[in-house]
C-alpha cells in the first residue's frame, strides 16, 4: 500500500491565523480525503480533494474555512483559516482508490490558544 | 446518504479470549467494508477489509462476517493479546459517494 507523509505533526497556534496541512503521498491515488478527529471520538470527513477542480465539502464544513487544494494525483493540502479554539483537533489525510483500502496520513495535532 | 452504527463503544476482555465488534449500515449500495485498528496516538490502520459479494474472510486471529440482508457485519478477534488493545473502526463505502463512512468507534480492552 502507498505511504502518506503528513506535515505537520503538530502545531500550536494563536486564534485568528491560519494553518496548511501538506500530505504527499508516495504513488498516484485516486481519491484524496481529509478528516477531522476530535480526542476519543470517530473521524468526520470533511471534504473529498478533487485533482485540479473544487474540493466537495461535507454538511458542515465550507470552503472559506477549509479550502483545499489538490494539483496532481500525490499532493495536497487543507488550510484551516481564521481559527479559533473549536478548531483544536486533530486533523487527517487519507487516499487510495474507488472501493480499495484507504490509508492515513499521520495526522495533525493542532491546538488554537 | 450512509450511516454506520457500531457497538459496543467500549469492550474488555480477559486475554485469550474472543472479542465481537457489530456494524450495521443503512445504504443497501454500499459495497466495501474495512476495518481500522487505531492505537493511541497513531493514525488509523487497515486491518480486514470484505466486499459485498462475500460472506466471510479471515486473516489469522481476524475475521469479518458480513449479511447483506440484515445490513451488518462485525469484527471477530480470536485468542485476544494485549497487543490487540486499541480502538477499532468499522466503515461502509458506497460505490456512488466514492467515499468512507465510519462508525463511532469500539474500544477494546485486552487485560491480562
Amino acid at each position: 500500500s502507498a505511504v502518506i507523509s503528513q506535515k505537520p505533526s503538530r502545531d500550536i497556534c494563536q486564534r485568528g491565523t491560519s494553518l496548511t496541512i501538506q500530505c504527499q503521498v508516495d504513488s498516484q491515488v485516486t481519491m484524496m480525503f481529509w478528516y477531522r478527529q476530535q480526542p476519543g471520538q470517530s473521524l468526520t470527513l470533511i471534504a473529498t480533494a478533487n485533482q485540479g477542480s473544487e474540493a466537495t465539502y461535507e454538511s458542515g464544513f465550507v470552503i472559506d474555512k477549509f479550502p483545499i487544494s489538490r494539483p496532481n494525483l500525490t499532493f495536497s493540502t487543507l488550510t484551516v483559516s481564521n481559527m479559533s479554539p473549536e478548531d483544536s483537533s486533530i486533523y487527517l489525510c487519507s487516499g487510495g482508490g474507488v472501493g480499495t483500502e484507504a490509508f492515513f496520513g499521520q495526522g495533525t495535532r493542532l491546538t488554537v490558544v | 446518504g450512509e450511516n454506520v452504527e457500531q457497538h459496543p463503544s467500549t469492550l474488555s476482555v480477559q486475554e485469550g479470549d474472543s472479542a465481537v465488534i457489530k456494524c450495521t449500515y443503512s445504504d443497501s449500495a454500499s459495497n466495501y467494508f474495512p476495518w481500522y485498528k487505531q492505537e493511541l496516538g497513531k493514525r488509523p490502520q487497515l486491518i480486514i477489509d470484505i466486499r459485498s459479494n462475500v460472506g466471510e474472510k479471515k486473516d489469522q486471529r481476524i475475521a469479518v462476517t458480513l449479511n447483506k440482508t440484515a445490513k451488518h457485519f462485525s469484527l471477530h478477534i480470536t485468542e485476544t493479546q494485549p497487543e490487540d488493545s486499541a480502538v477499532y473502526f468499522c466503515a461502509g463505502h458506497t460505490g456512488t459517494a466514492s467515499k468512507l463512512t465510519f462508525g463511532t468507534g469500539t474500544r477494546l480492552q485486552v487485560t491480562l
